[in-house]
């Protein structure tokens, strides 16, 4: 069975600081890991995901992650938050050559102060 | 358009009534899922369609819950004597069947 844990349900940020959203996995095989954003009333929209490749992971509007096997972690970065960036974050994970249905983390909800 | 579509967007029932969810895949998406958003509780999943396959039903909460896929396209979610603790907002997403979900904006529902 597969797992995701995100840890800290709100992070809060000044403007221009770094954003470090955590997110750590259970697996048994190699993992395809996602990143998704919700704003307030809409639905979730994918940042980035990680499938087989390059470990370091670009995503849209600066964001980028890192998958590390060792430390079973995903986790997503930016270097400067703009109040723009405000939202609710989801790390997901789907079991390579498994199950179609993706376990979804219970969110982070980042908080970005002027 | 392009996207999924989910309808109602909002839905305001009495305890004990039926209701019904809509979704509109993506065209060409063989893959439906639907989702429960609780405040605070993450993405509960409910019921996956594949293609012509039996769908996995897995998710839903209770006999109270089904949902239908006519076509390989349009999706209803059905909840029957609707209790206080299903309001919550219900999310429909699809995929091609490269496991990235495209997911629809969402039928908030609030049972009185």
């Amino acid at each position: 069975a597969q797992s995701v844990t995100q840890l800290g349900s709100h992070v809060s940020v000044s403007e221009g600081a770094l954003v470090l959203l955590r997110c750590n996995y259970s697996s048994s095989v190699p993992p395809y890991l996602f990143w998704y954003v919700q704003y307030p009333n809409q639905g979730l929209q994918l940042l980035l995901k990680y499938t087989t490749g390059a470990t370091l992971v670009k995503g849209i509007n600066g964001f980028e992650a890192e998958f590390k096997k060792s430390e079973t972690s995903f986790h997503l970065t930016k270097p400067s938050a703009h109040m723009s960036d405000a939202a609710e974050y989801f790390c997901a994970v789907f079991q390579a050559g498994g199950s179609y249905i993706p376990t979804f983390g219970r969110g982070t909800s980042l908080i970005v102060h002027p | 358009g392009a996207g999924v579509s989910q309808s109602p967007s909002n839905k305001v029932t009495e305890k004990g009534k039926d209701v019904e969810l809509r979704c509109d895949p993506i065209s060409g998406h063989t893959a439906l899922y639907w989702y429960r958003q609780s405040l605070g509780q993450g993405l509960e999943f409910l019921i996956y369609f594949q293609g012509n396959s039996a769908p996995d039903k897995s998710g839903l909460p209770s006999d109270r819950f089904s949902a239908e896929r006519t076509g390989g396209s349009v999706s209803t979610l059905t909840i029957q004597r609707t209790q206080q603790e299903d309001s919550a907002v219900y999310l429909c997403a699809s995929s091609p069947g490269g496991r990235e979900l495209f997911f629809g904006e969402g039928s908030r529902l609030t049972v009185l």
